[in-house]
């Protein structure tokens, strides 16, 4: 069975610091791979994905960056850390064909102060 | 870009209540989930429905893509079904799903 898990779970950041989120995927070929960030209230929005390794598209703009070093693995980071980078970011996954239905991981919780 | 529009906003039920939840969206989606979130953030996938009538356990989602809408019937509602419930119209190949505010749903005992 296919499980995703990020990491950290919880992070509290000071603002300028810099940050990595990761997200692994196991149990699945070459999923597609997907970041998505939620404000405290807003809605939830796509910040980038991925088909295969070493290639990810951005969606939105955030001052942020993500990269696909492993099949299997998503990692989301900045140098630089904004207030408005806290909320909740989720790393999601699809396969190929089919519904390309997405399933999503726990999230990481990031307060910047 | 796309735009999604979920209606009610919030809605409050008894248990054994039947509830009906409403998605428009702006653009042409050949994906579309419903997706429920729970009070600690966590998304689960409940419907993949780009089209037609699909039903799984106590869900039934319609969704008319000339319209570009969808909805969800929860059926016999249980207070476990309370949090909020997501509607993401997408395309498939790239899988961008675009989501609205959602409908927040309160089942009471």
């Amino acid at each position: 069975a296919q499980t995703i898990h990020q990491w950290p779970v919880a992070e509290i950041k000071a603002v300028g610091s810099p940050l990595s989120l990761g997200c692994t995927i196991k149990g699945k070929s070459s999923p597609n791979l997907y970041w998505y960030w939620q404000a405290t209230g807003g809605t939830l929005q796509q910040l980038f994905y991925s088909i295969t390794v070493g290639q990810v598209e951005s969606v939105v703009q955030l001052n942020l960056s993500a990269s696909r070093p492993k099949d299997d693995q998503f990692i989301l980071s900045t140098e630089k850390l904004l207030l408005s980078h806290s909320g909740f970011y989720l790393c999601a996954w699809s396969l190929w064909g089919g519904s390309y239905e997405q399933y999503f991981g726990p999230g990481t919780r990031l307060t910047v102060l | 870009g796309q735009q999604v529009q979920q209606s009610p906003a919030s809605l409050v039920l008894q248990e054994g209540e039947n509830a009906e939840l409403q998605c428009n969206f702006s653009s042409t989606a050949t994906q579309l989930q419903w997706f429920y979130q729970s009070p600690g953030g966590s998304l689960v996938s409940l419907l993949s429905n780009p089209s037609g009538t699909k039903h799984t356990g106590r869900l039934t989602s319609t969704t008319v893509t000339k319209e570009r809408r969808s909805s969800l019937h929860i059926s016999s509602s249980q207070t476990t079904d309370s949090g909020t419930y997501l509607c993401g119209p997408g395309t498939q190949v790239v899988g961008q799903l675009t989501f609205g505010r959602g409908t927040r749903l309160q089942v009471y005992a």
